[in-house]
């Protein structure tokens, strides 16, 4: 079946340390994206990417980055400048970014501060 | 903000009832989509309506849009206890970028 898959489920940040959380599609789309979403709070855009090579910053890009090297996947790194990364870090993916078309959603990464 | 919100922030019904939802955003927009999450759980797309469009149905679910007063409503008719989850509208804006609400919290009691 194809979808989107997200790793870890669960992850620990250490103060200073980067971390990566892996989004990988098998739905051939061409866009992806990444939202963060905090409790209580609708998702916010960090970063989209239409095309391989290719990303732009969403509405809260600062202390996050990402690459896009293969069409399959968007990882996104949460630097240490990210001062309060705890959220819920949910990928999507949809077949261009069209006006029309839906997004279609991994099952989220939840990161945490030890 | 562009933010979509919904209204209300919580809602609780008996199994078999009518649930309706709201959301109100700010600017002309392109389309209205509706997402569903389960707790812990990725979103699901439910149903787009396009701007030119005034009501869109899908099974159980009833779409509205009023692009004079800016505002949406999702019906969810016979509610199960499966529906209990959250309840999302994006709304799509010149750039091409989504912004979601903040959501409706949905609970339906067996």
């Amino acid at each position: 079946d194809g979808g989107i898959t997200q790793s870890p489920k669960y992850l620990f940040r250490k103060e200073g340390q980067n971390v990566t959380l892996s989004c990988e599609q098998n739905l051939n789309h061409d866009a992806m994206y990444w939202y963060r979403q905090d409790p209580g709070q609708g998702l916010r855009l960090i970063y989209y990417s239409q095309i391989v090579n290719d990303f732009q910053k969403g509405d809260i890009a600062e202390g996050y980055s990402v690459s896009r090297e293969k069409k399959e996947s968007f990882p996104l790194t949460v630097t240490s400048a990210q001062k309060n990364p705890t959220a819920f870090y949910l990928c999507a993916s949809s077949k261009f970014r069209g006006t029309h078309q839906p997004q279609h959603f991994g099952d989220g990464t939840r990161l945490s501060i030890l | 903000s562009q933010q979509g919100e919904e209204d209300p922030q919580a809602l609780s019904i008996q199994e078999g009832e009518n649930a309706t939802m709201n959301c109100s955003y700010k600017t002309s927009i392109n389309n209205l989509q509706w997402y569903r999450q389960n707790s812990g759980r990725g979103l699901v797309h439910l149903i787009l309506i396009r701007s030119n469009e005034r009501e869109k149905h899908s099974g159980r679910l009833r779409v509205t849009l009023d692009t004079s007063k800016k505002s949406s409503s999702l019906l969810i008719t016979a509610s199960r206890a499966a529906d209990t989850a959250s309840y999302f509208c994006a709304t799509l804006f010149e750039g091409n970028q989504f912004y979601f609400g903040t959501g409706t919290s949905l609970t339906v009691i067996p």
